[in-house]
């Protein structure tokens, strides 16, 4: 079983949709969690992280931890088709090095 | 800030043939990190450097592949010979004091 769950979709919205994307994780230990967008070709790109739980709110994006239920939770609200990547949800333990990445959820946004 | 910078973006090449891939790290940054990226398997961690030392290659999936730290500004990953099977986006990461990495553009490999 891997340490990061996520479902790979693909996920497809219309534009101004909110889209919610999930990932679970197995180790309680961890303390950071982090989501990254890929677009295609491109490397991935951090977009938002938290430490321990609770939310973080950046503009449309809402990152959300759950340390209860081992959740981890990114939302965007009013989507738009510049949103349209792959969105790789990350995990550490402090004083670690080593990510434990997600599988990525596809994401497009249609206009 | 220039962020990680990798080169060359492609690279094509027979299989057989010696593959180095490049990496300069954000300025600053004393953690170094290689990454392949396939489909089927998605980001796996190959190499960790901390202070151009290799702290932990359990990664590297063979002796084919190698990996150099000279300095804080530049690191090499290094196939030969290349197989076909090593086709995949490899990507360079940096951070600081071993939490947010922050990844390159990448380089895109092709064996023949």
């Amino acid at each position: 079983q891997k340490e990061v769950e996520q479902d790979p979709g693909p996920l497809s919205v219309p534009e101004g949709a909110i889209v919610s994307l999930n990932c679970t994780y197995s180790n309680s230990a961890f303390q950071y969690f982090m989501w990254y967008r890929q677009y295609s070709r491109k490397g991935p790109e951090l977009l938002m992280y938290t430490y321990s739980s609770g939310n973080k709110e950046d503009g449309r994006f809402t990152a959300q931890v759950d340390k209860s239920s081992k959740y981890i939770s990114l939302f965007i609200r009013d989507s738009q088709p510049s949103d349209s990547a792959t969105y790789l949800c990350a995990t550490l333990t402090v004083n670690d090095y080593k990510l434990s990445f997600g599988a990525g959820t596809t994401v497009t946004v249609r206009a | 800030d220039a962020g990680v910078i990798q080169s060359p973006r492609h690279e094509v090449t027979e299989m057989g043939q010696e593959v180095t891939l490049r990496c300069k790290p954000i300025s600053g940054h004393n953690s170094l990190f290689w990454y392949r990226q396939t489909m089927m398997r998605g980001l796996e961690l190959l190499i960790y450097f901390n202070n151009n030392v290799p702290i932990d290659d359990s990664g590297m999936p063979e002796d084919r592949f190698s990996a150099k730290m000279p300095n804080a500004s530049f690191s090499t990953l290094k196939i030969q010979p290349s197989e076909p099977r090593d086709s995949a986006v490899y990507f360079c990461a940096s951070s600081l004091l071993e939490d947010i990495q922050y990844f390159g553009a990448g380089t895109r490999l092709s064996v023949l």
